[in-house]
């Protein structure tokens, strides 16, 4: 049982280049969430997804950055025209459903340097 | 999503028993508890949830005060692979919001 999918695993990108991060939920899981870690900080929220549908983007930057979840196919957390503070690990989870009483299941993240 | 308040370092010997508390006194009745661990740069991983009584799994044991206000997860024996940043998140439906978690670390 394959568990939530992230690639690249590690990803360099020049400042003004796009940055493409694939996540695939674990089978069976249609909830999707991003979460961005910036060198020795927390993680943060950033958008929660199902199939087609944006649920809550609050986290996510004005700018430059959008998220989708197809029917079919991964989720893509794309970031447009990269700079040097995007470099962080950004991590995917993705759960059964949205009720209280599921857990997410993480992916090992996608590490990203802008240089 | 209520806010928590976790020390933000710990220590415990090897084989002993690590008790990590959290405070969540504006928990609502409605949201879990739930507990993560990151082991250092790796994805987070679930470790426990609960909602009033206490849980216990093949990892750790929760224990969940009647009001609900504080918890505290218990790793019965400890050893050199639980240093990790376990984070203490108090959630309902939606997204788990982070905070900046205790940083654990077994002595040998």
């Amino acid at each position: 049982n394959a568990g939530v999918m992230q690639n690249p695993r590690h990803l360099v990108r020049r400042r003004g280049q796009e940055a493409r991060l694939r996540c695939s939920p674990m089978k069976g899981h249609s909830h999707v969430y991003w979460y961005r870690q910036l060198p020795e900080e927390g993680l943060k929220f950033m958008v929660y997804l199902q199939k087609e549908n944006i649920i809550d983007e609050s986290g996510m930057p004005k700018e430059r950055f959008s998220a989708e979840f197809p029917k079919e196919g991964p989720s893509i957390l794309r970031i447009q025209q990269v700079v040097r503070g995007d470099s962080a690990a950004y991590f995917c989870a993705s759960s059964p459903g949205a009720r209280e009483a599921y857990g997410y299941t993480f992916g090992s993240g996608t590490r990203l340097t802008v240089v | 999503d209520a806010k928590t308040t976790q020390p933000t370092s710990m220590d415990c010997a090897e084989g002993r028993a690590a008790n990590l508390p959290c405070n969540h006194s504006t928990i609502s009745g409605n949201e879990y508890v739930y507990w993560y661990r990151q082991i250092h740069s790796q994805g987070p991983q679930y470790i426990i949830h609960g909602l009033k009584n206490n849980e216990t799994n093949e990892m750790a044991s929760l224990i969940i005060t009647e009001d609900r206000k504080s918890s505290t997860l218990i790793l019965p024996h400890a050893t050199l692979r639980d240093t990790a940043v376990y984070y203490c998140i108090g959630a309902g439906a939606q997204k788990l919001v982070f905070g900046q978690g205790t940083r654990l670390t077994i002595n040998p």
